[in-house]
């Protein structure tokens, strides 16, 4: 399996500052997706971004995608305490019927 | 209100007794999988199934069973757990399978321990 890779592990930042996570994948996909972990719960759907977008905006999220790069980047901008969680990137990968998953950004809010 | 569902959340057992956690979605969906989530390791996928009476391994599949006989039931079996089987498990499903570009949708999670 070819698992997506963040960075960074860990980022802690001061309420109301953006927050800039990294993916980085290895083989084709069909689209890029991005979840949210709170502590212990299940993962949420955040946004999915095809293969052939190269930015997609949420609210306050912003995710762009460069295939040629194999990278994806997600922007939360604004920053809130609530916003505190893991993020997880998972690429859909051309001709697999599943998705990878990465190990995920742990994102402290700091009020 | 859409959602998957997990039973039980938390279960401490004990090596070799059988168990089984079950999955519900009321969505619909086509598309269900098993993931188990360990510290440092992400999320591995255990097995999935495409549709009724489809299933089929994902990256991590020894020591667990499934089944899907209705649409909307997915449980997962252990038949003989072991240690390394203490960990985080999700339950996932999607309206189609990977390629339909659909998101998941996760249920709670159900924490096992295995002594």
């Amino acid at each position: 399996s070819q698992q997506g890779e963040e960075d960074p592990q860990a980022l802690s930042i001061q309420e109301g500052e953006n927050a800039t996570m990294n993916c980085s994948y290895k083989t084709s996909i069909n689209n890029l997706q991005w979840y949210r972990q709170n502590s212990g719960r299940g993962l949420v759907h955040l946004i999915l971004i095809r293969s052939n977008e190269r930015e997609k905006h949420s609210g306050r999220l912003r995710v762009t995608l460069d295939t040629s790069k194999k990278s994806s980047s997600l922007l939360i901008t604004a920053s809130r305490a609530a916003d505190t969680a893991s993020y997880f990137c998972a690429t859909d990968e051309t001709g697999a019927n599943n998705l990878f998953f990465g190990t995920g950004t742990r994102l402290t809010v700091i009020p | 209100e859409a959602q998957v569902t997990q039973n039980p959340r938390y279960l401490i057992t004990v090596t070799g007794k059988k168990l089984t956690v079950t999955c519900s979605q009321n969505m619909n969906h086509e598309y269900m999988s098993w993931y188990r989530q360990d510290p440092g390791l992400g999320l591995r996928q255990i097995y999935y199934s495409m549709n009724v009476e489809v299933t089929d391994k994902g990256d991590v599949p020894e020591g667990y069973k499934v089944s899907r006989k209705e649409k909307r039931n997915f449980p997962l079996i252990l038949e003989s757990p072991s240690p390394n089987q203490t960990s985080l498990y999700f339950c996932a499903s999607s309206l189609w399978p990977p390629g339909g570009n659909q998101p998941q949708h996760f249920g709670d999670g159900t924490r096992l321990s295995i002594l």
